[in-house]
């Protein structure tokens, strides 16, 4: 299967600060990626949708102003918290669809905690 | 508007004590119904695919299985290391990629 690889893999942050997690596809190019929020005891909910070379699509209630996301290139999309807040504490999980649409692969995620 | 629910939250089997998960929906247009395991503080591994009714996929110790309205996953003789949580998610509707996830269901094997 696909191999999607995340960067940190956790990070303790200050409040006020921002932090940026990268999404990597390693061994296929995806011009599509996707961003989830996973909180404790709760399924992942998409935050937003990662298009290479045109502008992210953001669900419902997701600020984008707080949540900056850059797809660089056909392999590697980062999501930037600005200005993190505790409430920004979770476990932010990206994923890519593959090369045959056939499901979507996910990274092994990002555990941020906000001071 | 759409909607997945899996049933149970948890489950805890003994070792070999075969049982099924169920994920029923409720979507305008199924494009696709995924079946994930997820361990603790890790991502989603991806199990399964099914796109029609009818439609059953084997993996190991695991089997799924789709209807118009649900879609079960079966564990037969279950191991310790079958523990996880199982998520649904579904697509539908003309926008690719916008996976709706059920709740989940945690399983645990004791030996």
């Amino acid at each position: 299967g696909a191999v999607v690889s995340q960067h940190p893999s956790w990070v303790i942050c200050k409040s006020g600060t921002s932090v940026k997690i990268e999404c990597r596809s390693l061994d296929f190019q995806a011009t599509t990626m996707f961003w989830y929020r996973q909180f404790p005891k709760q399924s992942l909910m998409l935050m937003a949708t990662s298009n290479e070379g045109s502008k992210a699509t953001y669900e419902q209630g997701v600020e984008k102003d707080k949540f900056l996301i850059n797809h660089a290139s056909l392999t590697l999309s980062t999501l930037t918290v600005t200005s993190a807040h505790p409430e920004d504490s979770s476990f932010y999980i990206c994923s890519a669809p593959g090369a045959f649409q056939e499901t979507q692969y996910f990274g092994p995620g990002t555990r941020l905690l906000v001071l | 508007e759409d909607q997945v629910t899996q049933s149970p939250e948890a489950l805890r089997l003994q070792e070999g004590e075969s049982s099924s998960l169920n994920c029923s929906y409720t979507v305008s247009g199924l494009r696709g119904l995924f079946w994930y395991r997820q361990d603790p503080g890790k991502g989603p591994e991806f199990l399964f695919t099914l796109y029609s009714a009818g439609e059953e996929k084997e993996k190991e110790r695991l089997k799924a299985t789709l209807t118009k309205k649900e879609s079960f996953l079966h564990i037969t003789a279950p191991k310790p290391e079958d523990s996880a949580t199982y998520l649904c998610a579904v697509q539908a509707g003309v926008r690719w990629g916008k996976l709706q996830f059920g709740a989940g269901t945690q399983v645990v094997v004791t030996p």
